[in-house]
C-alpha cells in the first residue's frame, strides 16, 4: 500500500537554483494537490489537478510550475528558489473533486531549506 | 471560507477519552465538517467526517451539535500515537475546487 510517494525527503537549495518535487500515487486517483506548511502554520494549496493534462492555481501559486501528463504523477517545479519558499511541502490526492466522497491521502512530505 | 475555531493546545492521559472541540458558528446548512490530524513529521490522514448526524469509525466518533455551529471529536482511549494536531475543516456545499482549508488545529499531547 504505497499510496502518496513523496521525493526527495529533503533538500538544501541556494537561493537562485532550480528543483523539482515529485509526487506519485498508486490509487489511480484523478485529483491530486500541492499543498506547503510553514512552521506553525496550517496548510496552504499551491496547485491543483483534476486530471491527466489538466491543472490550476491555488492559493499561493507564485514562484512554482506544475505539470500532469499521467494520472500517477503531479511533479511541482520550483525555477528560481527564494528564501521564502522555505516550507515542507505536501502532495495530496483523492478519487473525487469532493472531499465528502473521498478524503484527502497525503505524501509525508518535502522538507525544503532554501539559502 | 466558512471558519472553526479550536484551542490551540490540549493534554490528555493515556488511556482516557479525549475530547476535542471546534466551533464553526458561520457554518451552512449544506457544509460537510471534516477531521484530519498530523503525527510528527508526516503529512495529514482522514479521521472522520459528518454532516449532521454522530458518526462513529474505528478511530474516532464525531458529535455534531443539534444547531450544527459546533463539533467535538472524541477519541474513546487515547494512546501515545495520538499526539499530533488535530484539524476540524469545513468543506461548503459547491466548493470551486474541493479542497480543504488547513487552519493551525489543535495540537494534542498524550501523558503515559
Amino acid at each position: 500500500n504505497a499510496g502518496v510517494t513523496q521525493t526527495p525527503k529533503f533538500r538544501i537549495l541556494k537561493i537562485g537554483q532550480s528543483m523539482t518535487l515529485q509526487c506519485t500515487q498508486d490509487m489511480n486517483h484523478n485529483y491530486m494537490y500541492w499543498y506547503r506548511q510553514d512552521p506553525g502554520m496550517g496548510l496552504k494549496l499551491i496547485y491543483y489537478s483534476v486530471g491527466a493534462g489538466i491543472t490550476d492555481k491555488g492559493e499561493v501559486p507564485n514562484g512554482y510550475n506544475v505539470s500532469r501528463s499521467t494520472t500517477e504523477d503531479f511533479p511541482l517545479r520550483l525555477e528560481l528558489a527564494a528564501p521564502s519558499q522555505t516550507s515542507v511541502y505536501f502532495c495530496a490526492s483523492s478519487g473525487d473533486r469532493l472531499p465528502r466522497n473521498s478524503p484527502l491521502h497525503f505524501g509525508n512530505g518535502t522538507r525544503l531549506t532554501v539559502t | 471560507d466558512a471558519k472553526t475555531t479550536q484551542p490551540n493546545s490540549m493534554e490528555s492521559n493515556e488511556e482516557e477519552p479525549v475530547h476535542l472541540p471546534c466551533n464553526h458558528s458561520t457554518i451552512s446548512g449544506t457544509d460537510y465538517i471534516h477531521w484530519y490530524r498530523q503525527l510528527p513529521s508526516q503529512g495529514p490522514e482522514y479521521v472522520i467526517h459528518g454532516l449532521t448526524s454522530n458518526v462513529n469509525n474505528r478511530m474516532a466518533s464525531l458529535a455534531i451539535a443539534e444547531d450544527r455551529k459546533s463539533s467535538t471529536l472524541i477519541l474513546h482511549r487515547a494512546t501515545l500515537r495520538d499526539a499530533a494536531v488535530y484539524y476540524c475543516i469545513l468543506e461548503e456545499y459547491g466548493g470551486s475546487q474541493g479542497n480543504l482549508i488547513f487552519g493551525k488545529g489543535t495540537k494534542l499531547s498524550v501523558k503515559p
